[in-house]
């Protein structure tokens, strides 16, 4: 069956560092998606990443391995404002999102 | 630029009763339109998507339908919800063609069946 695997939930200081994992095992794979999704609010895009590597976005960054089914988002500089919780979603060969139930990250002062 | 609508934000029914959800984009043509459903602590549910009108494809089987009418517009409905049809419904809508596009929501409407 197809699966994705995140942890349940995160804690991290104000304006620290944060890597939240995500593993997953699809039919086949066209790409991982990231999502940023606050309490009670509709989730937003963050990253997409199809080939292996490291892709930078201001404070955002996610990483992807296909040969491990690996990926991570990193949070550096944390903000009160990034307490939400996290989408890993990946594309199979189908070009079906297969979603993971999310991280939901607390950072404290 | 494009938008999203999606309404009611919250409703709450009683068991047997009908439902209707409604989404609308705007600024853009022939969009795929998609129906999720999360519950708490499982991923994104696809229930329906539609890549253009009356063309409607349904990805779990239950008392849920969808109709498409027009380009923009997709409406979810049911004609007698159950306790379990709880939860946060989500509209989306990407570009065509189909692949790895990115899906943008709308703010979702949070139903409670009693």
């Amino acid at each position: 069956g197809q699966n994705i695997d995140q942890p349940t939930e995160m804690t991290a200081t104000e304006g620290a560092i944060v890597q939240i994992n995500c593993t997953y095992q699809t039919s086949g794979f066209n790409g991982l998606f990231w999502y940023q999704q606050h309490a009670g609010e509709a989730p937003t895009f963050l990253s997409y990443n199809v080939l292996d590597g490291l892709e930078e976005k201001g404070r955002f960054s996610s990483f992807l391995s296909r040969s491990k089914g690996y990926s991570y988002l990193l949070l550096k500089e944390l903000q009160m404002k990034d307490s939400a919780s996290y989408l890993c979603a990946a594309l199979d060969s189908n070009y079906q999102l297969i979603w993971g139930a999310g991280t939901k990250l607390i950072i404290k002062p | 630029s494009q938008t999203i609508h999606q309404w009611p934000a919250t409703l709450v029914q009683p068991v047997g009763s009908p439902l209707s959800l409604e989404c609308t984009v705007e600024g853009t043509s022939n969009p795929n339109l998609y129906w999720y459903r999360q519950a708490a602590g499982r991923g994104l549910q696809l229930l329906f998507y539609s890549v253009g009108i009356g063309q409607i494809s349904s990805e779990v089987p239950q008392n849920l339908s969808a109709s498409r009418p027009q380009d923009r517009q997709f409406i979810l409905s049911s004609k007698k919800l159950l306790l379990s049809d709880s939860g946060f419904y989500l509209c989306a809508w990407s570009t065509r063609p189909s692949g790895a596009n990115v899906l943008t929501f709308g703010a979702g409407s949070r139903l409670t069946v009693l």
